[in-house]
Parts: C-alpha cells; sequence; structure tokens
C-alpha cells in the first residue's frame, strides 16, 4: 500500500536552512503537500506541489522533487525560532472509487536553537 | 474568511459510551475528510464526504460512521467507544476531491 517516510528529527540553528526529507511509494500522485502542526494545533498547509514539476519555491520554502527517486524535500531558509514544529509529508492517493485521500508520514520535528 | 472550525476541542469520554464530533468546512469548500492522529504519529483518513454521501473509506471499522449536511458541515460519529480511540480527531476540507485540505485543530479525545 501507499507509505511515506520521513526522518523523526532535525535541529538547527536559528538562521541556518533547513532541509525535511520524504520518500513516498504511489506513483500516480498528483500532489505532494508539506503541512505544520504546532503543539497543540491542527495542521497548517504550507505549500504543495504537482507531480509534473521538479520545484517551487513560495518566500522561504522551497519544495524539490525528485520523480525517479520518490523523493521530496522541504527547505526552509533562514529558519526562525518560530519554525519549531513538526512538519509532515503527504501524498495524496487515489482510491478504489478514482477519489483521493492523503497519505501522512510520520512527522520530523525541527528543533531551531537560538 | 473562516478556516475549518471543529467542536469541541476537548472530551473525555468512556468506554462504551458513544461520541458526535462536528466541522464546519472552510468557505466555499464542498468536500470533507476526517482523520484520526494517535500521538506521535502522522493523521490517518478514515473517510470523505461529498454531495451528502460517503465517497471513500480508509481502514476502520464500522464503529465510525459520519454524515455530511446540505450546508456542507460534518459529524463523526464513534460507537462503542476503545481505549485505542484516543487521538485528535481531525477535519479536513477541500474543494472537490482533489483540491488541496485544509485542517482544523481537531478534536483531542481521551478514552478512559
Amino acid at each position: 500500500g501507499e507509505d511515506v517516510e520521513q526522518s523523526l528529527f532535525l535541529s538547527v540553528r536559528e538562521g541556518d536552512s533547513s532541509v525535511i526529507n520524504c520518500t513516498y511509494t504511489d506513483s500516480s500522485s498528483t500532489y505532494l503537500y508539506w503541512y505544520k502542526q504546532e503543539p497543540g494545533a491542527g495542521l497548517q498547509l504550507l505549500t504543495y506541489i504537482f507531480s509534473n514539476m521538479d520545484m517551487k519555491q513560495d518566500q522561504r520554502l522551497t519544495v524539490l522533487l525528485n520523480k525517479k527517486d520518490k523523493h521530496l524535500s522541504l527547505r526552509i531558509a533562514d529558519t526562525q525560532t518560530g519554525d519549531s514544529a513538526i512538519y509532515f509529508c503527504a501524498e495524496s492517493f487515489l482510491m478504489d472509487t478514482g477519489r483521493r485521500a492523503l497519505t501522512f508520514g510520520s512527522g520530523t520535528r525541527l528543533q531551531v536553537q537560538p | 474568511d473562516a478556516g475549518v472550525t471543529q467542536s469541541p476541542t476537548h472530551l473525555i469520554k468512556t468506554r462504551g459510551q458513544q461520541v458526535t464530533l462536528r466541522c464546519s468546512p472552510k468557505s466555499g469548500h464542498d468536500t470533507v475528510s476526517w482523520y484520526q492522529q494517535a500521538l506521535g504519529q502522522g493523521p490517518q483518513f478514515i473517510f470523505q464526504y461529498y454531495e451528502e454521501e460517503e465517497r471513500q473509506r480508509g481502514n476502520f471499522p464500522d464503529r465510525f460512521s459520519g454524515h455530511q449536511f446540505p450546508n456542507y458541515s460534518s459529524e463523526l460519529n464513534v460507537n462503542a467507544l476503545l481505549l485505542g480511540d484516543s487521538a485528535l480527531y481531525l477535519c479536513a476540507s477541500s474543494l472537490k476531491w482533489d483540491q488541496p485540505q485544509h485542517f482544523g485543530d481537531g478534536t483531542r479525545l481521551s478514552i478512559l
């Protein structure tokens, strides 16, 4: 079945760049997503990329997609303490009805040291 | 423009009881999906509603049921609660089924 994997933890210093990696399995994915979850909160949609794209940039966020290796990464430039959170990679997968739902990784906890 | 809203924010129940969670989608969104997030894990897809019908279901037992109303709001019902049902229940809405899903802050359900 569908599987999304992420590393569990990343620690960076304030001002550095953060790179969070993810691998996915569904070759029919149309969209791949990055969500942010702060303690006690729901999921905030950060950015997404269509599977026919290689890269997408949105202010401090850069998403890179390697379709051959089914590898997705999220780069956060000039990481701030407010970026400390859990980041989830998600792929939309095709179900029997032809509709799509999301499969999530277990999340990467980003800790930003001041 | 209100985002996805869920109620209640927290709920404590005992084993065997039944619970109803509520969700109002983001304005303009017609599709509602429900997810269960156990502690330390990513969300898992429960089911999706569109045009007041369950359109797709994940790997969850029939104890989990739902409803969508004409105004697109939705309810998640869980019967015969088990300790393992303790989790954060997230509602997500989208315009159609293949557009980005926006999440609410969830309902934290604790089973004693």
